[in-house]
């Protein structure tokens, strides 16, 4: 595709559900990172996939977030027993490598938590 | 670890005013820089890098220079619009992993 395309757009889950975010980057781009926004927050790191090499799950703020990266293109992040304050929007960037190129930005996923 | 630490907002201005926002950043070796916007709902699109220590990177009126002395990389406009009304997040990436950080974003609005 054209851009980072994220999906769903938007979505309300219950406390306690599991939900899955995908994000499809840009064809070719070896870079693919997840960030978390919350309303009137900046963006908090949350994980980051370069090619073949082992993701830096830093960000990840509990054992209840996981990500995979399947084949180097389609990223899904999976949040576990979801709680009210997992509520955000998720950003998901895609890039060439290296430092220096521009990642791209989706349009986001907003996740609910009621 | 690396990180990048911007002025706080909200900044508020007037029309055809002169604009600063401040960023400092963290870092081991020598990364890039970037600032990136985003418009009232709208994502994130990217409007300068510099690459290395010295650069200027310019688009849209602003600009920022790449100062290795002082760990800055400040956003500068002579005369902002009401039309730049918007977020602004200064980042970093650093030469090895090519992680992408981000400052907590500054929020500005002109008024006319």
């Amino acid at each position: 595709g054209a851009g980072v395309s994220q999906s769903p757009s938007n979505k309300v889950t219950e406390k306690g559900k599991d939900v899955e975010l995908r994000c499809d980057p840009i064809s070719g781009h070896t870079a693919l990172y997840w960030y978390r926004q919350s309303l009137g927050q900046g963006l908090e790191f949350l994980i980051y996939f370069q090619g073949n090499s082992a993701p830096d799950k830093s960000g990840l703020p509990s054992d209840r977030f996981s990500a995979e990266r399947t084949g180097g293109s389609v990223s899904t992040l999976t949040i576990q027993r979801t709680q009210q304050e997992d509520s955000a929007v998720y950003l998901c960037a895609s890039s060439y490598w290296t430092g220096g190129r521009e990642a791209f930005f989706g349009q986001g996923t907003r996740l609910t938590v009621v | 670890g690396d990180s990048v630490t911007q002025m706080e907002g909200p900044v508020t201005l007037s029309e055809e005013a002169f604009l600063t926002i401040n960023c400092t950043y963290t870092a081991t070796g020598y990364p890039s820089l970037f600032w990136y916007v985003q418009y009232p709902g709208e994502g994130l699109q990217l409007l300068l890098k510099a690459t290395k220590a010295d650069d200027k990177g310019s688009n849209k009126g602003f600009e920022a220079t790449y100062r290795k002395e002082t760990t800055s990389f400040h956003l500068e406009k002579g005369s902002v619009q009401v039309s730049d009304s918007a977020v602004y997040f200064c980042a970093l990436s650093d030469s090895i992993g090519g992680k992408l950080i981000f400052g907590q974003g500054t929020e500005l609005s002109v008024k006319p």
